[in-house]
């Protein structure tokens, strides 16, 4: 079965670091992208980022670039998303996810880890 | 940046309705269009991606239509299970977008 878990929810104050992890199992894990997620408390799907684990290639969103770092170890099949200084704005569910690609460049999610909590409050 | 629209933001619906749930792009995706179902606390899912492609284990009254810029979800006769949040996402450019989701409710 292709799953991905990860790390447990977290809360931090504003101005911690923080990295969170995702692993994949089931599946080649270093040949598949990963895609990274937020959702904000009570709001929609917002597109990160993605990384490459085999390469480790990332593509930014304009809107989370510089505010967060994607890397990914294919060794241990974990791909982690981390931030040097949170905001109370950071507070949100964070959701990886492998990009499944088919023929004619057919792209999907699936499966989606199962979210991890991360609050930020003084 | 591909801008997705979904409308309605909600619905209400009764067991046994068909729902309809479009999502529009701000600019030609061809058929790059998947649609996810979320339920409360939970991760989405994929439903149906390639615009109308059936995931695996998905029911049949699911189904999806459209290209270009315009794409349709229904669901054709609405189980109980089925009441959840639902989003559309372009998967033609890299930069990947969502629709602001639709909320169906009992």
């Amino acid at each position: 079965e292709v799953q991905l878990v990860q790390s447990g929810a977290e809360v931090k104050k504003p101005g911690e670091s923080l990295k969170i992890s995702c692993k994949g199992s089931g599946y080649s894990f270093a040949s598949d992208w990963i895609v990274w997620v937020r959702q904000m408390p009570g709001k929609g799907l917002e597109w990160m980022g993605s990384i490459y684990p085999g390469g480790s290639d990332t593509k930014n969103s304009p809107s989370f670039q510089g505010q967060v770092t994607l890397s990914a170890d294919k060794s241990i099949s974990t791909a982690y998303l981390q931030w040097h200084s949170l905001k109370a704005s950071d507070t949100a569910i964070y959701y990886c996810a492998r990009l499944v690609i088919g023929a004619r460049g057919i792209n999907y999610l699936d499966p989606w880890g199962q979210g991890t909590l991360v609050t930020v409050s003084s | 940046d591909i801008q997705m629209t979904q409308s309605p933001s909600s619905l209400s619906a009764s067991v046994g309705d068909r729902v309809t749930i479009t999502c529009r792009a701000s600019q030609n995706i061809m058929s790059y269009l998947n649609w996810y179902q979320q339920k409360p606390g939970k991760a989405p899912n994929v439903l149906i991606y390639a615009a109308s492609t059936l995931q695996s284990g998905v029911p049949s009254r699911f189904s999806g239509s459209g290209s270009g810029t315009d794409f349709t979800l229904t669901i054709s006769s609405v189980q109980p299970e089925d009441f959840a949040t639902y989003y559309c996402q372009q998967s033609h450019s890299t930069q990947y977008s969502f629709g602001q989701g639709t909320k169906v409710e009992i």
